[in-house]
This record gives C-alpha cells, sequence and structure tokens, in this order.
C-alpha cells in the first residue's frame, strides 16, 4: 500500500503567518492527492481535491501543489480558525490511505 | 442540505459486533458511494471500504476482509456498516463519507461520526 507521511508532525504558528505543510508518498500517486481539516469534535472537512483544486467553502489563503511524491499545502497568511489538524490522503492505488496528520497549533 | 446522519454512539464487548447506519438527505443517493472511515482515540483516518449504492457492490480494506459488511437500503437511502468480532483496538469513530465523483476520489460530506468503545 502507498504509505503517506506528513512533515511536521506539529507545526507551530501565530496568526497572520505562512503555512507549509508537507506531505510524501511513498510511491508516484500523480495527481491524486487530497487535503482535509478536522477541528477537535468533528468529521474532516475536504479541502483541496486532485492536489490543487480548493473545495467549496475554503478561501484563496489556502493552496495546494505538488505532483507524484511530493505534496504541499500552503496557507497563506494564518487565520485564528485555520488551527487544526491537516491530514492527506491518496486515492491512486488501493487502499485508499492517509497520513498521520499534521497539527498546527497556535504559537 | 446535503448531509450523512449517523446512528448513536454505543459500547459494545469483545466479540460482539457493531452495526452503524448512515442516513443520506438532500441529494440523490444512489448516485455517490458511499465510504466508511474511522478513526481510534488522538489517532489518524484509516480507510474501511466503499458501497455502491446503485448496486450494492463492495470493495472492503484487506485489513477488515472477512470482518467487515457493507450494505445499504436504497428505499429509504440509507447505507450500513457492520464490523464483526470487535477488539479493543476497534475502539473508534467510526465515519461514513460520500465519494464526490467516483469509487475512489475525495470525501466531500462526512456524517458527524459514531463513538464506538469496544471493553468488557
Amino acid at each position: 500500500e502507498i504509505v503517506l507521511t506528513q512533515s511536521p508532525a506539529t507545526l507551530s504558528l501565530s496568526p497572520g503567518e505562512r503555512a507549509t505543510l508537507s506531505c510524501r508518498a511513498s510511491q508516484s500517486v500523480r495527481t491524486s492527492l487530497v487535503w482535509y481539516q478536522q477541528k477537535p469534535g468533528q468529521a474532516p472537512r475536504l479541502l483541496i481535491y486532485d492536489a490543487s483544486n480548493r473545495a467549496t467553502g475554503f478561501p484563496a489563503r489556502f493552496s495546494g501543489s505538488g505532483s507524484g511524491t511530493d505534496f504541499t499545502l500552503t496557507i497563506s497568511s494564518l487565520e485564528p480558525e485555520d488551527f487544526a489538524v491537516y491530514y492527506c490522503q491518496q486515492r491512486s492505488d488501493w487502499p485508499i490511505t492517509f497520513g498521520q496528520g499534521t497539527r498546527l497549533e497556535i504559537k | 442540505q446535503v448531509q450523512l446522519v449517523q446512528s448513536g454512539a454505543g459500547v459494545k464487548k469483545p466479540g460482539a459486533s457493531l452495526n452503524v447506519s448512515c442516513r443520506a438527505s438532500g441529494y440523490t443517493f444512489i448516485a455517490y458511494y458511499i465510504h466508511w472511515v474511522r478513526q481510534a482515540p488522538g489517532q489518524g483516518l484509516e480507510w474501511m471500504g466503499w458501497i455502491n449504492p446503485n448496486t450494492g457492490g463492495t470493495n472492503y480494506a484487506q485489513n477488515f476482509q472477512g470482518r467487515v459488511t457493507m450494505t445499504r437500503d436504497k428505499s429509504i437511502s440509507t447505507a450500513y456498516m457492520e464490523l464483526t468480532r470487535l477488539r479493543s483496538d476497534d475502539t473508534a469513530v467510526y465515519y461514513c463519507a460520500r465519494d464526490f465523483r467516483g469509487s475512489a476520489d475525495a470525501f466531500d460530506i462526512w456524517g458527524q461520526g459514531t463513538m464506538v468503545t469496544v471493553s468488557s
């Protein structure tokens, strides 16, 4: 199965700063990479699909990039509501797999 | 609005079975695959499988083969997931989620989650 490794595990930043989250796949997933945002006590929420397409409801400060094995989620200027856990997911091959998550916390 | 509403939380004994329902509303149930994903306390997400609500076809993750069964009732727009021979490490929140474009894509609508605790 394809293993997704997210880094860092925890990212401590202040509102207004830029956040860069990484997801690396153990083999190429082309652009079949998805990002979710999860807040405590809530279900995950679709954020980015096909590596770079922003889902409905998320502002333009969120962007995704990458292809093959290396992917990045960037939040250009953090707002208080952006602090959450972010997961990547690959849909290139069975089984569908998720990364272990990056916790974005307020510094 | 488009939503998935799951059945309530519960406590199960080791060796028992769990059954979770997932009722869809606000969209055409048979048009979108339903996936099941679980999340152990404080842990990440684990994909369990999918069901095609139109045909009833299923695809299960290897980790759950032989223990999981996914079904649906088109007449009430509801999907079900049964997991048998429960162990303590099956303690988790179980989510159903809609696949927004196919059978292996992104999950755009999620249920609220069903917390299942396996304990003697």
